[in-house]
């Protein structure tokens, strides 16, 4: 089955420091990968996708397939990114099932 | 645009009773999933619609739990009896169609089983 494997459940950084949120995935295709976040008192979101290639809110995330890895990255945190963020991964070649990680929650530090 | 509205917010009952949650998606949305989320988990898929049929309810725990979306719009999920285990926020999302690779979740209902 797939997994999808964030292993930090907390991340504390100061604002103005870089960020890397992990994220590992197990399938051995070609994965379907995407960053979702949660702020405080609001609902889940998408925040960006691999095959976009894009930078939202700052952040970007590159799919490396030797790692298995698709980490979440920001040069710079501001105190607005403090967030629940989860990976998540389609499971596989017609599936659509959507296997999220347990989420890391990134606390930026004035 | 509301987005994906689910009720109640929050339900507190005893174990052994019955609860029943709904949800509306996004106007036009084919693809509707619910997902149960433990405490310091992720979410998990419990069932997909693709309009009114499941189309992958493999996680679905078919003693207790059932669900359905009748007109394949609304839908509303079941747990008959409730145990202790079952206490989690149960979300709603959805999507355009089934190869949409966004889904919109709604705020989710907080269940605690006492």
């Amino acid at each position: 089955a797939q997994r999808v494997t964030q292993p930090e459940k907390l991340l504390s950084v100061f604002k103005g420091a870089p960020v890397e949120l992990k994220c590992n995935y197990s399938y051995s295709g070609s994965p379907e990968l995407f960053w979702y976040v949660q702020y405080s008192r609001q609902r889940l979101q998408l925040l960006l996708r691999h095959i976009s290639r894009e930078s939202i809110k700052g952040f970007t995330a590159d799919l490396n397939k030797g790692e298995t890895s698709f980490h979440l990255k920001k040069p710079f945190a501001q105190e607005e990114d403090s967030a629940m963020y989860y990976c998540a991964s389609y499971s596989g070649a017609g599936s659509y099932q959507l296997t999220f990680g347990k989420g890391t929650k990134l606390s930026v530090i004035p | 645009e509301a987005g994906v509205v689910q009720s109640p917010r929050y339900k507190i009952i005893e174990k052994k009773q019955p609860v029943a949650f709904w949800c509306n998606p996004i106007s036009g949305h084919n693809t509707l999933y619910w997902y149960r989320q433990n405490l310091g988990q992720g979410p998990e898929l419990l069932i997909r619609y693709e309009n009114e049929e499941a189309v992958d309810d493999s996680q679905l725990p078919k003693d207790r739990f059932s669900a359905e979306r009748l007109k394949g719009v609304d839908s509303t999920l079941k747990i008959q009896p409730a145990e202790l285990g079952d206490s989690a926020v149960y979300l709603c999302a959805s999507s355009l169609d089934m190869t949409s690779n966004e889904q919109f979740f709604g705020p989710g209902t907080r269940l605690t089983v006492l």
